[in-house]
């Protein structure tokens, strides 16, 4: 079994531009995650799906961003008009339910998606 | 929401030297995990330890839940376990979200 899969690895998209980013989850993992990494930070969550359900939404996530999973399958990150602070590693994830991760269900990562605006 | 800190923020070790890093939490938490970030950015799980002990290989790590720390040995370290390791914990009414600690920088020289 494949892990997370990411693309594009790395991105360098000009201010003001629209970038798409994808993620494959485990292919049994009905949850799905995304979190954004700058330098020196840990990961902070921005949004969880569950099959193809957008349940929860952190404020980090702009009018800017949207993200979709289509099917409860792959899902993507979309950035509109993006901004130099929008540089960063996005991280896609997933897990199993039910009982989500207070029940044992470990998160697994993707190898991230660098973003850098310039 | 829920506090993590990490500490320390770096270390510098020779290869074949043991470590301990610590993540405490300012809540009662549902789930914990390790994770080791590659210098490439991916995030490798090494621990699902909400309490108690585990062992894996040259890793161990303890969730002592009621006194609300964790703590990750390292032991003979290897260069290869340079990287950054962070702690991250999941508490209250959401089974879906993880809050990580800023990371320990760990460098291992040869």
């Amino acid at each position: 079994d494949t892990g997370v899969s990411q693309n594009p690895r790395h991105k360098i998209t000009k201010r003001g531009q629209n970038v798409t980013f994808r993620c494959d989850p485990i292919s049994e993992h009905n949850r799905l995650y995304w979190y954004r990494q700058t330098l020196g930070q840990g990961p902070e969550f921005l949004t969880y799906f569950q099959n193809e359900a957008q349940l929860e939404k952190s404020r980090l996530l702009s009018d800017r961003f949207s993200a979709e999973r289509p099917k409860g399958s792959f899902s993507t990150l979309e950035i509109q008009r993006t901004e130099q602070g929008d540089s960063a590693m996005y991280l896609c994830a997933s897990s199993l339910s039910p009982g989500g991760l207070s029940s044992g269900n470990t998160i697994y990562f993707g190898e991230g998606s660098w973003l850098t605006v310039v | 929401g829920i506090q993590v800190e990490q500490s320390p923020p770096d270390l510098i070790l020779q290869e074949g030297a043991n470590s301990t890093l610590r993540c405490n939490f300012s809540d009662s938490v549902n789930n914990l995990q390790w994770f080791h970030q590659n210098p490439w950015g991916q995030l490798i799980n090494l621990f699902y330890i909400p309490s108690g002990t585990k062992q894996n290989g040259r890793l161990s790590a303890t969730t002592v839940a009621t006194e609300r720390y964790s703590l990750l040995y390292i032991s003979s370290s290897q260069t290869t376990d340079s990287g950054v390791y962070f702690c991250a914990v999941n508490s209250g009414g959401s089974n879906y979200k993880l809050t990580f600690g800023k990371g320990t920088l760990l460098t291992v020289n040869p």
